[in-house]
């Protein structure tokens, strides 16, 4: 299967700074890349999806000047976390789908704490 | 965004023992999709359906479209230790870009 990588596995910020996190795919082209966001035993919930090229689309009740996404080339993806709180802190996964394609590969995931 | 009503919730399972979980939606989904997820990682894909009664099967694990292409079904069959993790059923709707996610379920292999 298709390789999509993240990065940082895991990092720790301070309240009130900005954290960014990659998702790259490896050996695909990427049109399109989700960011989910998973909280201690719960399910993955969709933030937004991102076309290369184009502006994220963000789902109900995720404020898009609060959490950046960029998808500037076929290959990477981020998503910044602007000043951020300790109720951001959670389990961050990207998956990044190629054109035509109909399945999406996930990253590893980034734990993100918030201190 | 929507999500899918998945059970059981938690399995505590003996080694050897089969094991089955459902998905159900409101919505009807034009693909199903099986993950499981070990602790600190992403979700892993184990099997796709893209047909209404589709029945695939990788290795020890089988799973089912449902015929009112609400709900699936994946069983596993002479479950191991490396088994335990959880398990998420994930739907896409017609025309559709991203995915809904069930509530997981929590398996653990007793040895």
């Amino acid at each position: 299967g298709a390789v999509v990588s993240q990065h940082p596995s895991w990092v720790i910020c301070k309240s009130g700074t900005s954290v960014k996190i990659e998702c790259r795919s490896l050996d695909f082209q990427a049109t399109t890349m989700f960011w989910y966001r998973q909280f201690p035993k719960q399910s993955l919930m969709l933030m937004a999806t991102s076309n290369e090229g184009s502006k994220a689309t963000y789902e109900q009740g995720v404020e898009k000047d609060k959490f950046l996404i960029n998808h500037a080339s076929l290959t990477l993806s981020t998503l910044t976390v602007t000043s951020a709180h300790p109720e951001d802190s959670s389990f961050y996964i990207c998956s990044a789908r190629g054109g035509g394609g109909t399945q999406a590969f996930f990253g590893q995931g980034t734990r993100l704490t918030v201190v | 965004g929507q999500q899918l009503n998945q059970s059981p919730q938690s399995m505590f399972i003996q080694e050897g023992e089969d094991v089955s979980m459902n998905c159900t939606s409101s919505s009807i989904f034009n693909t199903w999709l099986w993950y499981k997820q070990d602790p600190g990682e992403g979700p892993v894909l184990l099997i796709a359906l893209y047909k209404a009664g589709e029945l695939t099967s990788n290795g020890r694990l089988t799973a089912q479209f449902g015929i009112t292409r609400k709900d699936s079904f994946l069983n596993i069959s002479a479950s191991i230790p490396s088994d335990v993790g959880i398990y998420f059923c994930a739907g896409q709707e017609t025309g559709a870009n991203n995915l809904f996610f069930g509530t997981g379920t929590r398996l653990t292999v007793i040895p």
